[in-house]
């Protein structure tokens, strides 16, 4: 069964850092196309990071820079490295990931979340 | 960036009613990388829809996609009482991202 599994999160000072982890069973994380997608309490879905099979990576404006979006290959895990944080970076980080090559980047497995909550 | 604008905000439906939902691209998107997913209170966003139009496995055919251009539409042909939840679309480009989101709710 394709599974994933987030971890890591928790409560952080505002200009502190947290690494939250994206462990993955019954597929191969350095063959895939591996996001994160965060919500903030109450509001919708927001792209965060996106890591290739090749390593690629690229970041959404809000968090580039601050954000470094990671894998070990051994370890069939991901990572997002957060530094710099703010109170808006608070929210439900979701891990997700295109199982199917024919769904064309469409997210058809998901974590179940981790929340980070920045504050003082 | 390519801005998603989803309409309407709240959907009131009883069961058995019919739903169209909305989904405005600021610019063009390529079909290929328009998706929908349903998202229920307390869980992670399913995907329902890939591609404009192609269910996802195990998607039920009440469901379906339509759409070009800027502007996609999710219709639920009859609305079942698990179908009430929270609807996002989203572009998967170079720089991916999501609508704000319908409700549908009960009426």
């Amino acid at each position: 069964e394709v599974q994933l599994v987030e971890s890591g999160g928790g409560l952080v000072q505002p200009g502190g850092s947290v690494r939250l982890a994206c462990a993955a069973s019954g597929f191969t994380v350095s063959s895939s196309y591996m996001t994160w997608v965060r919500q903030a309490p109450g509001k919708g879905l927001e792209w965060v990071s996106v890591i290739y099979s090749g390593g690629n990576t690229y970041y959404a404006d809000s968090v580039q820079g601050r954000f470094t979006i990671s894998r070990h290959d051994s370890k069939n895990t991901m990572y997002l490295h957060m530094n710099s944080l703010r109170a808006e970076d608070t929210a439900v980080y979701y891990c997700a990931t295109m199982t199917d090559p024919s769904y064309y980047y469409a997210l058809d497995v998901w974590g179940q979340g981790t929340t980070v909550t920045v504050s003082s | 960036d390519i801005v998603l604008t989803q309409s309407p905000g709240t959907l009131s439906l009883s069961p058995g009613e019919r739903a169209t939902l909305s989904c405005k691209a600021s610019q063009s998107v390529n079909s290929k990388f328009l998706a929908w997913y349903q998202q229920k209170a307390g869980q992670a966003p399913g995907l329902l829809i890939y591609g404009a139009s192609s269910r996802a496995a195990g998607i039920p055919d009440r469901f379906s996609g339509s759409g070009s251009g800027t502007d996609f539409t999710l219709t639920i042909s009859r609305l079942e009482a698990e179908d009430f939840a929270v609807y996002f679309c989203q572009q998967y480009g170079r720089s991916p991202s999501f609508g704000q989101g319908t409700k549908l709710e009960i009426k």
